[in-house]
């Protein structure tokens, strides 16, 4: 089973910073089939970029994804009021799925 | 857009049984491989389950392997999770999701399954 760690735990930022987030996975990622997605309280999960890179539909370009192997980064580039909640990284490349705990990004 | 809608989920005892429903509004549900993925309160996702597009090709997470299974009835638009032998740490919201060999795309409301004596 991969393994993924994100961190930091806790991001606390303020509206119009930068905000980078990291998934570290236990070994290589299959073919970057790595996910982020971002959950806001009492909400679904939403989809935000796949393939490590890919922006899913909708999504502002303020959100991009890098990283490949086992280092994986999501960056916010200003963060807007509506961008603070949880971020969770998920691969798909081997079974079990699995996702990351999660990085909280929370009002400085 | 793809529109979920799980239903099913309740207050059951430990050792008991629930079966999960998501219904899909889409003309192509057969085109996509679809998983359940669940969150205790106030934890991370747990991914449980995933079923391919045909319904040939299931997985289980460890933790419900033997317990739980994932199907499909394609001319219904509908996967199912049964889900057998519930124990207390099963207590979770349960999310249906497009993806098992990809990403995640379209998400349900979820539906909330309490195991609890």
């Amino acid at each position: 089973e991969i393994v993924l760690t994100q961190s930091p735990g806790t991001l606390s930022l303020s509206p119009g910073e930068r905000a980078t987030l990291s998934c570290r996975a236990s070994q290589s990622v299959t073919s970057s089939y790595l996910a982020w997605y971002q959950q806001k309280p009492g909400q679904a999960p939403r989809l935000l970029i796949y393939g490590a890179s890919s922006r899913a539909t909708g999504i502002p370009d303020r959100f991009s994804g890098s990283g490949s192997g086992t280092d994986f980064t999501l960056s916010i580039s200003r963060l807007e009021p509506e961008d603070f909640a949880v971020y969770y990284c998920q691969q798909y490349g081997s079974s079990p799925r699995t996702f990351g705990q999660g990085t909280k990004v929370e009002i400085k | 857009e793809v529109q979920l809608l799980e239903s099913g989920g309740g207050l059951v005892q430990p050792g008991g049984s629930l079966r999960l429903s998501c219904a899909a509004s889409v003309s192509t549900f057969s085109d996509y491989g679809m998983s359940w993925v669940r969150q205790a309160p106030g934890k991370g996702l747990e991914w449980v389950s995933g079923i391919s597009a045909s319904g040939g090709i299931t997985s289980y997470a460890d933790s419900v392997k033997g317990r739980f299974i994932i199907s499909r009835d394609n001319s219904k638009n509908t996967v199912y999770l049964q889900m057998n032998s519930l124990r207390a740490d099963d207590t979770a919201i349960y999310y249906c999701t497009t993806g098992y060999y990809y990403h995640f795309e379209f998400w349900g409301q979820g539906t909330l399954v309490t195991v609890s004596s």
